[in-house]
């Protein structure tokens, strides 16, 4: 079955600094979104990416979804503490309903 | 506009009982989805609903079923509970079958 892959699984970061989370698929995927989750709440949607080679940013996010659609990844500059939380890829395959989720990466920052 | 919420909040239930844990999705949107995430992991998709149909299901066992009314609104139903079924369950709605998930608190389940 289809298989997402997140790296790394902690990442701690001094506030200020930029950090780099990945995201694998073992299949090609249609479209990949990313989710934030603080700590105690849900998931929020973040962003979607649909086109192969596509970026997108949301001012010190920026998303990646790679040429062959089976990567992605999330680079955030100039880390803050309000980006604290836990951060999901999630992907559906063609003609598939079932999003597959990553197991996230867990983001604490030293202030 | 109304976001998506879930009842209860909280559930305590012993090995061998039945739940049913309720979502009222967020105003126009027509898909309910499950997830039932465990504690450091990611959600994992139970299954999905499109007009009161299942539209596609996740590898969880017949035990867990489900429901959507005409009002787009859905319940999980959980027999013959077991420890592993402790977790959050998450409903999400969207618009559509594979558009963004818009995500509830969550019901917090534990199985004793």
């Amino acid at each position: 079955g289809q298989q997402v892959m997140q790296i790394p699984q902690y990442q701690h970061v001094q506030e200020g600094e930029d950090f780099t989370t990945y995201c694998n698929s073992s299949t090609t995927l249609s479209n990949i979104q990313w989710y934030k989750q603080r700590p105690g709440g849900h998931p929020v949607f973040l962003i979607q990416l649909v086109k192969s080679g596509e970026v997108k940013k949301q001012k010190r996010l920026t998303f990646q979804f790679g040429e062959a659609k089976k990567n992605s990844s999330l680079h955030i500059t100039a880390t803050q503490t309000t980006d604290v939380g836990t951060y999901f890829c999630a992907g559906y395959r063609s003609n598939d309903y079932k999003l597959s989720f990553g197991a996230g990466t867990t983001v604490t920052v030293r202030a | 506009e109304t976001g998506v919420t879930q009842s209860p909040t909280h559930l305590i239930k012993t090995r061998g009982q039945q739940v049913t844990l309720r979502c009222s999705s967020q105003s126009g949107h027509n898909t309910v989805s499950w997830y039932q995430q465990a504690l450091g992991q990611g959600p994992q998709f139970i299954f999905q609903y499109y007009r009161e149909e299942e539209n596609g299901r996740g590898n969880f066992p017949p035990r867990f079923s489900g429901l959507q009314f005409p009002n787009y609104s859905s319940e999980l139903n959980v027999n013959a509970l077991e420890l592993d079924d402790s977790a959050l369950y998450l409903c999400a709605s969207s618009f559509g079958g594979n558009w963004e998930q818009y995500f509830g608190p969550g019901t917090r389940l534990t199985v004793t």
